[in-house]
């Protein structure tokens, strides 16, 4: 069990450039979550997946914000046209369904993002 | 008003000092509930996950749900200095494995 990883840990960017994201979570977890957060703000959750199945996306990811998981492992989280209050810690869960032995929720260390 | 509130922090004991933290939430319809540990830097960490109302101990951690008052405790006895970090909440709906919402976190600071 490698945990979840997720790369890069630390990206600058210029206000307007795309960055991406990338998740891989423990093995035998199905389930895959992107949470968001802040300097002195708890994780908020953006989206979440089923395998490849994106199941349910949160208002606060806005249509600049793309992410994908095309065979049920890897993920990527792809963020257009950047601006400064994107600057944040993007954060990468999994876990497996009821049942299984990941049935609670591991994240990965995070990848900051910083747009200047 | 938030769906996950959490006392303000930071918070400052010294070594071997009994800590209560807490939280509150709005929603009724939570049923998980957990703890999570986060190091400067690092991603949360599960401590401790209780279902419904009652309590759980884990060691030195004592985490308490109860639903009538939906408040949420954890409590930890003989603090050490590597508990240093910031405590966060976080609520469910169907279960510790599903979409989680989380307190702001507070932060706590055991000094030797």
């Amino acid at each position: 069990d490698t945990g979840v990883s997720q790369n890069p840990r630390h990206k600058i960017t210029k206000r307007g450039q795309n960055v991406t994201f990338r998740c891989d979570p423990i093995s035998e977890h199905n389930r895959l979550y992107w949470y968001r957060q802040t300097l002195g703000q708890g994780p908020e959750f953006l989206t979440y997946f089923q395998n490849e199945a994106q199941l349910e996306k949160s208002r606060l990811l806005s249509d600049r914000f793309s992410a994908e998981r095309p065979k049920g492992s890897f993920s990527t989280l792809e963020i257009q046209r950047t601006e400064q209050g994107d600057s944040a810690m993007y954060l990468c869960a999994s876990s497996g369904t009821a049942g299984s032995s990941g049935n609670t929720i591991y994240f990965g260390e995070g990848s900051w993002l910083t747009v200047v | 008003q938030k769906e996950v509130e959490q006392d303000p922090g930071p918070l400052s004991v010294p070594e071997g000092a009994i800590v209560s933290l807490n939280c509150t939430y709005s929603n009724s319809a939570f049923q998980y509930f957990m703890w999570y540990r986060q190091y400067s830097r690092k991603g949360p960490e599960l401590l401790m996950y209780t279902y419904s109302s009652g309590n759980k101990e884990d060691g030195r951690f004592t985490a308490q749900v109860d639903k009538s008052s939906k408040y949420i405790s954890l409590f930890i006895r003989d603090s050490q200095p590597s508990d240093s970090a910031t405590y966060l909440c976080a609520t469910s709906y169907t279960g510790a494995n599903s979409k989680l919402t989380f307190g702001k976190g507070i932060t706590l600071s055991v000094r030797p």
